[in-house]
């Protein structure tokens, strides 16, 4: 069974510009969350969507945003990308109602 | 104001000792703590979980104890092995969506 998986792996944009990260879930799975790890700030929640619907959401400016498709494929994008938003973008995906998620490798962005 | 601490970044311990990695929390609405062990390039991956009404679990080598009245949990790993080596995140869960509230974790090191 094929885990989650991420493109791309490694990510390098100017100031500015926008970004788009895509995530597959895990066969099956119908919930997909976003997290963003930084080192000061350890793993921070960014959404969550269920069936195509953000479910929840966390606190990240409205530069943030995803959607998710109806095979349950997440892309989220980042707008006026700024030197903070360097960060390891991870995505989970679940089955409703599990209590484990599983993570894919992240996409490793990089704002010069 | 983070929800979720763990308070030492770092632990070292010799092979074959016990590691107790310590976590605390504030918000008492939860349904599950999770612990997730991430390597370097790599995303997290699911250790072991403990349900909000229980007060240990165990799973082989590793046992997660649950303290309520101090709002604190721990994990044990018994015997520890090089090849724990990670960061050690404690997370938890609230209700039926999927969003986690993770610590920002600590790094484990075990010597041979």
């Amino acid at each position: 069974k094929a885990g989650v998986t991420q493109t791309p792996r490694y990510l390098i944009k100017t100031r500015g510009q926008q970004v788009t990260l895509s995530c597959s879930p895990i066969s099956g799975h119908r919930s997909v969350s976003w997290y963003q790890q930084t080192p000061g700030q350890g793993l921070q929640f960014l959404f969550e969507y269920f069936s195509e619907t953000q479910r929840n959401k966390g606190n990240f400016p409205g530069r943030f945003s995803g959607r998710q498709f109806s095979n349950s494929r997440s892309e989220m994008n980042v707008s006026t990308l700024e030197l903070g938003d360097s960060a390891l973008y991870l995505c989970a995906s679940s089955y409703q109602g599990a209590t484990e998620a599983f993570f894919g490798q992240g996409t490793r962005l990089t704002v010069v | 104001d983070q929800q979720v601490k763990q308070n030492s970044p770092s632990l070292s311990v010799q092979e074959g000792r016990i590691s107790i990695l310590n976590c605390d929390y504030t918000n008492s609405m939860f349904d599950y703590f999770l612990w997730y062990k991430k390597y370097p390039a790599e995303g997290p991956t699911f250790l072991i979980s403990i349900s909000s009404i229980k007060d240990k679990n165990e799973d082989g080598r590793f046992t997660v104890f649950l303290n309520k009245s101090a709002k604190h949990l721990s994990l044990h790993i018994v015997p520890s092995q090089p090849g724990d080596s990670a960061v050690y995140f404690c997370a938890y869960l609230t209700g039926a969506n999927s969003k986690l509230t993770f610590g920002k974790g600590i790094t484990l090191s075990v010597r041979p």
